[in-house]
């Protein structure tokens, strides 16, 4: 069965401070994998995706993951994070057509 | 274009009650999903519906149960509720065509369900 791991549940940065949240999965097939986002009182949207090709994918608000195949791995990163990033990051996968969820990690972000 | 729209958002019921849940996916979306999302279990997949039938199902008894009209348009039922179904019921919808390819969902605002 397909599983989504996030290592850290909660993260607290200041700002300017860099961001990397960890995603692996388990899968044995073609998986596509994104990145979600939750900001307080708002719906569930989509940061980034990678269905295929270049395996360094880049989303919205300048967020960017790193698909290695190897590690089934598919980690989010951003250089330099804003108070306005304080929210909550979901990891899924896509298997066999439905969206497999991780358990999320919540970003906060002190000024 | 509009969203995904969820009714009621708000529900409360009490053990043993049964409840619908509404979705109106985006105009020309033909997919819709459900998901329940819980402080515990995270979101977790319910099912999808394609061209009113149901595509796929995630593990969750049979009291969980939905349809989908001619519009697109669907609904969730759960009955027989129990307090562990307490949730932010979220639906998706989605451009998925026959094939099954995946394409991008998009999420509505979420019913919270509180049960009594």
């Amino acid at each position: 069965a397909q599983s989504v791991s996030q290592h850290n549940h909660h993260v607290i940065l200041s700002e300017a401070a860099s961001l990397e949240l960890g995603c692996n999965y388990s899968y044995g097939g073609t998986v596509n994998l994104f990145w979600y986002v939750q900001y307080p009182g708002q719906h569930l949207q989509l940061l980034l995706k990678y269905f295929s090709g270049d395996p360094l994918v880049k989303g919205i608000k300048g967020f960017e993951a790193e698909f290695i195949k190897s590690k089934f791995s598919f980690n989010l990163r951003k250089p330099s994070v804003q108070w306005s990033d304080t929210a909550e990051y979901f990891c899924a996968v896509e298997g066999t057509g439905k969206l497999i969820f991780g358990q999320g990690t919540t970003l906060q972000v002190k000024p | 274009k509009a969203g995904v729209t969820q009714t009621p958002r708000y529900l409360i019921k009490t053990r043993g009650q049964q409840v619908t849940l509404s979705c109106s996916p985006i105009s020309g979306h033909r997919s819709v999903s459900w998901y329940q999302q819980t402080p515990g279990q995270g979101l977790q997949f319910l099912f999808e519906y394609f061209s009113e039938t149901q595509r796929n199902k995630g593990n969750f008894p049979g009291r969980f149960s939905g349809r989908q009209f001619s519009n697109s348009r669907s609904e969730m039922n759960v009955s027989t509720l129990e307090l562990g179904d307490s949730a932010l019921y979220l639906c998706a919808s989605s451009l998925a065509g026959e094939s099954s390819s995946y394409n991008e969902q998009f999420f509505g605002p979420g019913t919270r369900l509180t049960v009594l």
